[in-house]
C-alpha cells in the first residue's frame, strides 16, 4: 500500500463546474496535509495546507480533512481552463526532518 | 526575493560523468530538500538537511551526495552518472511556521 494515494486521472470537468480531487494516506501519525498544483514542465506550487479536521476555504479552493477516515480532498469551485494541471497531495509527519510524502498526482482537465 | 533558485536548468551527461546541481534560497529557511520526479513515480526525496551542518538520506539516496554549504545553499552531486538518474530534480526549502515547502524551478537532467 502506498503511503499517499491519488487517482492519476485524468479528471475532466466542464468549465464552471466543481472539481473534486481526493487523496488517502496510510500513516495515522500524519499531522499536516498540503495540496500543490503543478503545470506541465513547471515546479509544484502550494495551493493550501490543512491541519485540523473539517474544511478550510481559500477563494475558489476548499480543502477537507477527515483524519478518522484518513483522507483529504480538494474542491475547486467555478473551475477554469487555467486550473488544468496536475494536483499533488502531500503529507507530513512531525519530526524526522518534517519530510513530505507525495502522492503521484491527479491530472485535472477543465474543458470549455 | 528570488525564493529558491537552481542551476543549471538543463544538463546532458554521458554515463560516468559527474556534476553538481546547485540550489540556493533567500527565505532564511532552516530546512532544505532534494527531490527527483519521474513519470508515474511522483516526487521522491533524495536527501534533506534539517538545519545548517546536518544532512540525512531520504527515500532514494543511492548514487547521490549532498553538501549543505551554509544556510542558503544545498548542493546535490552525482559522482558517476547513470541513465537511471535521468530525471527532473527539484530543490525545496521549508517554512518552519506552516511546514510549507517552496520549490525551485527544477533541473532537467538527461544521462546518455
Amino acid at each position: 500500500q502506498k503511503e499517499v494515494e491519488q487517482n492519476s486521472g485524468p479528471l475532466s470537468v466542464p468549465e464552471g463546474a466543481i472539481a473534486s480531487l481526493n487523496c488517502t494516506y496510510s500513516d495515522r501519525g500524519s499531522q499536516s496535509f498540503f495540496w500543490y498544483r503543478q503545470y506541465s514542465g513547471k515546479s509544484p506550487e502550494l495551493i493550501m495546507f490543512i491541519y485540523s479536521n473539517g474544511d478550510k476555504e481559500d477563494g475558489r479552493f476548499t480543502a477537507q480533512l477527515n483524519k478518522a477516515s484518513q483522507y483529504v480532498s480538494l474542491l475547486i469551485r467555478d473551475s477554469q481552463p487555467s486550473d488544468s494541471a496536475t494536483y499533488l497531495c502531500a503529507v507530513m509527519k512531525a519530526g524526522g526532518g518534517n519530510k513530505l510524502t507525495f502522492g503521484t498526482g491527479t491530472q485535472l482537465k477543465v474543458e470549455l | 526575493n528570488a525564493g529558491v533558485t537552481q542551476t543549471p536548468k538543463f544538463q546532458v551527461l554521458k554515463t560516468g560523468q559527474s556534476m553538481t546541481l546547485q540550489c540556493a534560497q533567500d527565505m532564511n529557511h532552516n530546512s532544505m530538500y532534494w527531490y527527483r520526479q519521474d513519470p508515474g513515480m511522483g516526487l521522491r526525496l533524495i536527501y534533506y538537511s534539517a538545519s545548517e551542518g546536518t544532512t540525512d538520506k531520504g527515500e532514494v539516496p543511492n548514487g547521490y551526495n549532498v553538501s549543505r554549504l551554509n544556510k542558503r545553499e544545498f548542493s546535490l552531486r552525482l559522482e558517476s552518472a547513470a541513465p537511471s538518474q535521468t530525471s527532473v530534480y527539484f530543490c525545496a526549502s521549508r517554512e518552519t511556521a506552516s511546514g510549507t515547502q517552496y520549490f525551485g524551478p527544477g533541473t532537467r537532467l538527461t544521462v546518455l
